[in-house]
């Protein structure tokens, strides 16, 4: 019963391409949120919903759209993927309140040809 | 804006030695949280502790032990008798609030600190 997962766990694909990966987590959590590490580690956010509701939107290029069909459930849509794009994609989650930590899933590589 | 510093980008011991992390942060809030997180070889990234700004007590589970001093904005994590399983990367992030949501917050991470930790 894993908590947050994502698929896929790889993605390869050429540039130019449209891709999305999938985010579901079990926990009944109110938030959601997409995280990117590049090549050298560093973690940044992308996007946050909090019930269903965009609350995070980083200076993230347009071709990254999220979607939240419920509170459980939050993908990431890219469009015309670049080289750039390639790194490791997390999604987390969390419940309500500023306490809390962040639970993460395992991850999405995704590497652009 | 929110930063966390990691100026330790790779640290390298011998199993048994101690070693400590560094993190330092910067913030305008007047109640934030802290947290560490560990990344080992297989990619996921594993909640360690998580500490609030109002509590300055440092905290031990197991070889692991946490220093928060607010006076220098640090939390520093230290491994006591390392082992081969604590080689990982170590993130220590600082929550950032978001302005009208009530209790949303997103992490702000520091760059990072690659452990390993040799037999």
């Amino acid at each position: 019963d894993t908590a947050v997962s994502q698929t896929p766990k790889y993605l390869v694909t050429q540039m130019g391409n449209d891709k999305s990966i999938k985010c579901e987590q079990n926990l009944g959590h109110d938030t959601m949120y997409w995280y990117k590490q590049d090549s050298k580690k560093f973690l940044k956010i992308m996007f946050s919903y909090n019930n269903k509701e965009l609350i995070i939107n980083e200076t993230v290029p347009n071709r990254f759209s999220p979607k939240s069909p419920d509170k459980a459930h939050l993908n990431l849509h890219i469009n015309s993927l670049e080289l750039g794009d390639s790194a490791v994609y997390f999604c987390a989650s969390r419940p309500q309140g500023a306490y809390y930590e962040q639970y993460f899933g395992p991850g999405t590589r995704l590497t652009v040809t | 804006a929110q930063k966390v510093t990691q100026a330790q980008t790779e640290i390298s011991v011998v199993e048994k030695e101690d070693v400590t992390l560094d993190c330092v942060y910067e913030t305008r809030d007047t109640t934030y949280y802290l947290f560490w997180y560990k990344q080992p070889p297989s990619g996921e990234l594993v909640f360690l502790i998580r500490r609030n700004s109002f509590d300055e007590q440092n905290e031990i589970s197991g070889r692991y032990s946490w220093n928060f001093q607010k006076s220098t904005s640090s939390f520093n994590f230290t491994i006591t008798a390392s082992q081969v399983v604590d080689s990982a990367v170590y993130f220590c992030a600082l929550s950032e609030s978001i302005a009208g949501f009530q209790g949303a917050q997103k992490l702000v991470f520091g760059q990072g600190t690659r452990l390993t930790i040799n037999p």
